[in-house]
């Protein structure tokens, strides 16, 4: 199964600010990479497709980027409703496997 | 829009069967692919499957399980409640998690899950 690692585990920040979420595959999944935004006790939300596109309906402060191994979320300018854990997904081979994911808390 | 909703027991036995249902509600059962997924407590999201639905198909339902559960899991289509379920047998406490049942979305090669249901926690006890 490929693994993927995603760093910080935990991250305190402000509003306002632009923070960034890592993930790396343990092999080359192309663009085969997925954000998700998850609240307690909701659904999780797709934020991000294809390593880069957005999903419709998200704010435009969200965007992703990388390929290959190792892949970026950045969120610019966080507002209060951002504080959430977010998660990264490979489809680029069965079984799919996920980030441990990142919590990111009010600082 | 789509939604889904998950329903099912909250604790289960160990060594029993865990049984789950997702009900669908704005898109037939046979327009799309169905996943379950679950998270531990304290752990990261795992993939258990997918099922789908489609008369024309030649698989009735088509499957495809996690190799790590496989042995132990059945999914199913109720196309007459607009439903799908999870079976997972010979439960441990390894299996306590909460439960998502999602939309296994495919364009090209792409595959990623939206929406997801609210998630179910599911306890194993002894």
């Amino acid at each position: 199964d490929i693994q993927m690692t995603q760093s910080p585990s935990s991250l305190s920040a402000s509003v306002g600010d632009r923070v960034t979420i890592t993930c790396r595959a343990s092999q080359s999944i192309t663009t085969h990479l997925y954000w998700y935004q998850h609240k307690p006790g909701k659904a999780p939300k797709l934020l991000i497709y294809a390593a880069s596109a957005v999903q419709s309906g998200v704010p435009s402060r969200f965007s992703g980027s990388g390929s290959e191994t190792d892949f970026t979320l950045t969120i610019s300018g966080l507002q209060p409703e951002d504080f959430a854990t977010y998660f990264c997904q490979q489809s680029y081979s069965s079984p799919h496997t996920f980030g441990q994911g990142t919590k990111l808390e009010i600082k | 829009q789509v939604q889904l909703q998950e329903s099912g027991p909250g604790l289960v036995k160990s060594s029993e069967t865990l049984s789950l249902t997702c009900t669908v509600s704005g898109a037939s059962i046979s327009s799309y692919y169905w996943s379950w997924l679950r998270q531990p407590p304290g752990k990261g999201l795992e993939w258990i499957g997918y099922v789908y639905y489609s008369r024309r198909a030649n698989c009735n339902p088509c499957v495809n399980y996690n190799p790590s559960l496989e042995n132990r899991v059945t999914m199913s289509v109720d196309p007459s409640k607009n439903q799908f379920s999870l079976r997972l047998n010979s439960v441990t406490a390894a299996d306590t998690a909460v439960y998502y049942c999602a939309t296994d979305v495919r364009s090209g090669s792409l595959n990623w899950f939206d929406p997801w249901g609210q998630g179910t926690l599911v306890t194993v006890s002894s």
